[in-house]
């Protein structure tokens, strides 16, 4: 069966600092793979999807990268700012195409 | 103008008894979902609806029915709660059933179940 792992639990870095999650997959290739942001108390937020054929996607201060032969995906925060503290999500297609299946997340605290 | 809305907000019920939870999308898409949080966070699909249809039933207990009246519209009735279904309980809805293109998800509130 699909396994998604994120490897950190919690991240903690100072304001300005790049933050950089990961996100690994094993048993299949999926199609494409997407991020999401949780707060406390809120239901996940879409960010970003990248597919399989592309290496890097950008959006504002966000970067995804997606490495089909490592099997990951990295989650790059540039220029961290408190408001970014949250839980990210990362998730991809089961093998069926039924559902997503989403990681445990990880949990980023930026402080000032 | 909420997108995707859940009622109740907060639940708290004995063991036993019987709950529903509503949930109501207004962004016109097709497919809706009903996701299990659990006190360790872990997001996990129960139930997958595409078009009032039933696409994903995923091993949960048969005490847990979900209905839909229309492709708006995605409620889930739980029978004889036990302790364990404590967990808070997401709705979410996609513009269509997961494709390879990629389909996003919007999610609701969720709604915090605590079963005593």
């Amino acid at each position: 069966s699909q396994k998604i792992e994120q490897n950190s639990e919690a991240l903690n870095i100072q304001e300005g600092k790049t933050a950089t999650l990961t996100c690994n997959y094993t048993n299949y290739s999926p199609a494409y793979l997407q991020w999401y942001r949780q707060d406390p108390g809120r239901g996940p937020v879409f960010l970003l999807l990248i597919r399989e054929n592309e290496k890097e996607k950008r959006k504002e201060r966000l970067k995804v990268t997606f490495d089909t032969t490592l099997k990951q995906s990295l989650f790059h925060i540039t220029a961290s700012q408190p408001a970014d503290s949250a839980t990210y999500l990362c998730a991809l297609r089961n093998q069926a195409g039924t559902a997503l299946i989403f990681g445990k997340g990880t949990t980023l605290s930026v402080s000032s | 103008d909420t997108a995707v809305s859940q009622t109740p907000k907060y639940l708290v019920t004995q063991m036993g008894n019987d709950k529903s939870i509503k949930c109501e999308q207004n962004l016109g898409h097709d497919t809706m979902y009903w996701y299990k949080q659990d006190s360790k966070k872990f997001l996990k699909i129960m139930f997958s609806y595409n078009n009032k249809e039933l696409i994903i039933n995923e091993t949960v207990p048969n005490r847990f029915s979900p209905k839909s009246p229309d492709k708006a519209h995605l409620n889930l009735h739980i029978n004889s709660l036990e302790l364990g279904d404590s967990a808070v309980y997401f709705c979410a809805s996609s513009l269509a059933h997961l494709s390879t293109s990629g389909e996003t998800q919007y999610f609701g509130p969720g709604t915090r179940l605590l079963v005593l």
